[in-house]
């Protein structure tokens, strides 16, 4: 079945260690998209991609890093700079169509110890 | 910052149905409405859009007014699996990002 991957689901780091929250789907989405999910709040914009080698920065980029080196993968990464890095983070693809939507995955839970 | 507005929170008893309202005041004409739901700890799933005529699919209807400034997502038997919050995301352009909003919480009463 055709979907977005994200692994882990769940994942703990240490204060002042980079970790990299994977995203991976296989519908042949030209864009992807991360995003941040607090407690209680809506999703906010981290990343987005919309072709292969190239990427734009969301509201919150401060913190983060991406690449887009294939179709299928937008890997994210949390950098020490991201001074608040405990949250749930979702991945999304759409295809650069007027009119579709977006797919998102299960999401990554990071939590910093 | 979003562009539509919802109530924070709705209650709805367990097989009545479930209206959710939305207002996009300055959505322009060739934006769309979609409709996104997320339940607790999971990834938003698609649920509906439309432009200007009603949407039914098999799981929910989407009424758009005449003048387009606001619509409402309709949940015709609702289940206490509708338990959720429910996005109203009006689509800029074809190229661009979506902005998601707070949403409205849906509590489906037993």
């Amino acid at each position: 079945d055709g979907g977005i991957t994200q692994s882990p689901k769940y994942l703990f780091r240490k204060e002042g260690q980079n970790v990299t929250l994977s995203c991976e789907q296989n519908l042949n989405h030209d864009a992807m998209y991360w995003y941040r999910q607090d407690p209680g709040q809506g999703l906010r914009l981290i990343y987005y991609s919309q072709i292969v080698n190239d990427f734009q920065k969301g509201d919150i980029a401060e913190g983060y890093s991406v690449s887009r080196e294939k179709k299928e993968s937008f890997p994210l990464t949390v950098t020490s700079a991201q001074k608040n890095p405990t949250a749930f983070y979702l991945c999304a693809s759409m295809n650069n169509g007027f009119n579709y939507g977006y797919t998102f995955g299960s999401g990554t839970r990071l939590t910093v110890v | 910052d979003a562009k539509t507005t919802q109530p924070p929170s709705m209650d709805c008893a367990e097989g009545r149905a479930a209206n959710l309202p939305c207002n996009h005041s300055t959505i322009s004409g060739n934006e769309y409405v979609y409709w996104y739901r997320q339940i607790h700890s999971q990834g938003p799933q698609y649920i509906i859009h439309g432009l200007k005529n009603n949407e039914t699919n098999e799981m929910a209807s989407l009424i758009i007014t005449e003048d387009r400034k606001s619509s409402t997502l309709i949940l015709p038997h609702a289940t206490l699996r509708d338990t959720a919050v429910y996005y109203c995301i009006v689509r800029m352009n074809r190229d661009d990002k979506i902005i998601f909003g707070k949403g409205t919480r849906l509590h489906i009463l037993p």
